[in-house]
């Protein structure tokens, strides 16, 4: 398995433009998390799928940021318009949700976005 | 609003050494506690604890939980250069009222371990 892959890897841009940050979670996953690593933050929750389906989006900053899962295996996060303080690593991680657990808990190697 | 601590947040010390990286938790519903080490890249998986009180251990990496006080402790004995990494801690816990868990991370111990 190729594992969580996330593009592009790195991605310069310009206030005020669109940025959009994809993923493809490991096959069979069924749970998809976005996250945001910053050093004056850490690693902060923006939204999560469980089969698709948005469940908790109380993470996303603010309006400029959407994201959608149109199938179990893409997922995309965009910034629109973006601003210099979304400069940050963005992760995507998925997982098999259990009963109780999350198993298989499996991050991508993150975008590095910076936004001049 | 689920909180997780970690303490210290940076640590430097000299191969050889003994650390122990700290994380506390505020949260309802929790089901488990994860350390991940973090090095260039995305954050790999070290330890799941579930239950009170039992030591999990890979190699010179060892972890337990008290689900009583609220905490967890990562230790590393005879550290490495190699050790030298951000060590994040996080727990799932069910969103109140639903079937959903998420991972809630700590901002992390930043370990830098000098030759």
């Amino acid at each position: 398995d190729a594992g969580v892959i996330q593009s592009p890897r790195h991605e310069v841009t310009e206030m005020g433009q669109e940025v959009t940050l994809r993923c493809k979670p490991i096959s069979g996953h069924n749970s998809l998390f976005w996250y945001r690593q910053t050093m004056m933050r850490g690693l902060e929750l923006l939204i999560y799928f469980n089969n698709n389906v948005p469940i908790d989006d109380s993470g996303m900053p603010e309006d400029r940021f959407s994201a959608k899962m149109p199938n179990a295996s893409f997922s995309t996060l965009k910034i629109q318009p973006s601003e210099p303080r979304d400069s940050a690593v963005y992760f995507c991680a998925s997982s098999l949700r259990g009963t109780d657990y999350l198993y298989g808990y499996t991050f991508g190697s993150g975008t590095r976005l910076t936004v001049v | 609003e689920d909180k997780v601590v970690q303490s210290p947040l940076s640590l430097v010390v000299h191969e050889g050494d003994t650390v122990t990286l700290n994380c506390s938790y505020e949260v309802t519903n929790f089901r488990s506690l994860l350390w991940y080490k973090q090095e260039k890249k995305a954050p790999t998986f070290l330890f799941m604890l579930t239950s009170s009180g039992i030591e999990k251990k890979s190699g010179r990496l060892s972890s337990i939980l008290d689900k009583k006080e609220l905490f967890s402790i990562l230790n590393i004995t005879a550290t490495q250069t190699g050790d030298s990494a951000i060590y994040l801690c996080a727990v799932h816990a069910m969103a109140g009222g639903t079937s959903y868990g998420k991972l809630t991370f700590g901002q992390g111990t930043i370990l830098t371990v000098h030759p």
